[in-house]
C-alpha cells in the first residue's frame, strides 16, 4: 500500500463548476500538507499548504486537512479553463523527512 | 530573482548507457532534491542533497546516484539505463526543504527517453 493515494483520474468539469480533489495518507506523522499544480511541459508549482489539522482558504481554493480520517481535500471555487492541469498532493512530518506526493489528478475544465 | 534550471530539457539514450543531469538551484538555496515522475508511479523521491551532502534518499536501485557541488549545482547520473527509466526527471530547490518541506521550488525537469 502506498503512503499517499490519490485518484489519477482524468476529471473533467463545466466551467464554474466547483471541483473537489481528494487524498488518503497511512502514515500519522505527517504534519505538513501541500497541493501542487502542474501545467503540461512545466514543474510543480506550490498552491498551497496547511500545517497539521484545519482549514486554508486563499481565493476560489480551499485546503482541508482530517488528520482523524487521514483525508485531505483541495476544492476549487468557480473553475476555469486555465485551472486544467495535474493537481498533486504531498506531505511531510517535517525535521528533515522528505516529501511524499500522491500520482496527481488530471483536471479538464470545459468552457 | 532566477528559477530553477535543469538541462538538458529533453534526452534521448539507449539502454546499457549512463546519463547525466544537471539542475543548478535558485540562488542562496542549499538543499536540491531529485524527483522522478512517471505516468503510473507518480513523483517518487530520489534523493536530497544539503550542503553537498545527501541527507535523504528514496528507495531506488544503486544505478541511480548523484552529487552536489559547493555552489549547491547538483547532478544525479544512472547507470546502465533500462526502459523503465524513461521519465521526467524534476529538480527542487528550496534554501532547506528538512525544515520548510513547503518551501520547494520545482525546475521545468529533464524528459528522458531510453530506447
Amino acid at each position: 500500500q502506498k503512503e499517499v493515494e490519490q485518484d489519477p483520474g482524468p476529471l473533467s468539469v463545466p466551467e464554474g463548476a466547483i471541483v473537489s480533489l481528494n487524498c488518503t495518507y497511512s502514515n500519522s506523522a505527517f504534519q505538513y500538507f501541500m497541493w501542487y499544480r502542474q501545467y503540461s511541459r512545466k514543474g510543480p508549482e506550490l498552491l498551497m499548504y496547511t500545517y497539521s489539522s484545519g482549514n486554508k482558504e486563499d481565493g476560489r481554493f480551499t485546503a482541508q486537512v482530517d488528520k482523524s480520517s487521514k483525508y485531505i481535500s483541495l476544492f476549487i471555487r468557480d473553475s476555469q479553463p486555465s485551472d486544467s492541469a495535474t493537481y498533486l498532493c504531498a506531505m511531510s512530518a517535517g525535521g528533515g523527512f522528505k516529501t511524499i506526493f500522491g500520482a496527481g489528478t488530471r483536471l479538464f475544465v470545459k468552457a | 530573482k532566477a528559477g530553477v534550471t535543469q538541462t538538458p530539457r529533453y534526452l534521448i539514450k539507449t539502454r546499457g548507457q549512463q546519463v547525466t543531469l544537471s539542475c543548478s538551484p535558485i540562488s542562496g538555496h542549499r538543499s536540491v532534491s531529485w524527483y522522478q515522475q512517471t505516468p503510473g508511479q507518480g513523483l517518487q523521491f530520489l534523493f536530497e542533497y544539503f550542503s553537498e551532502t545527501q541527507r535523504n534518499k528514496g528507495n531506488f536501485p544503486g544505478r541511480f546516484s548523484g552529487r552536489q557541488f559547493s555552489n549547491s549545482r547538483s547532478e544525479m547520473n544512472v547507470s546502465t539505463l533500462e526502459l523503465g527509466d524513461s521519465a521526467l526527471y524534476l529538480c527542487a530547490s528550496s534554501s532547506d526543504a528538512g525544515e520548510k518541506p513547503y518551501e520547494q521550488y520545482f525546475g521545468p525537469g529533464t524528459r528522458l527517453t531510453v530506447t
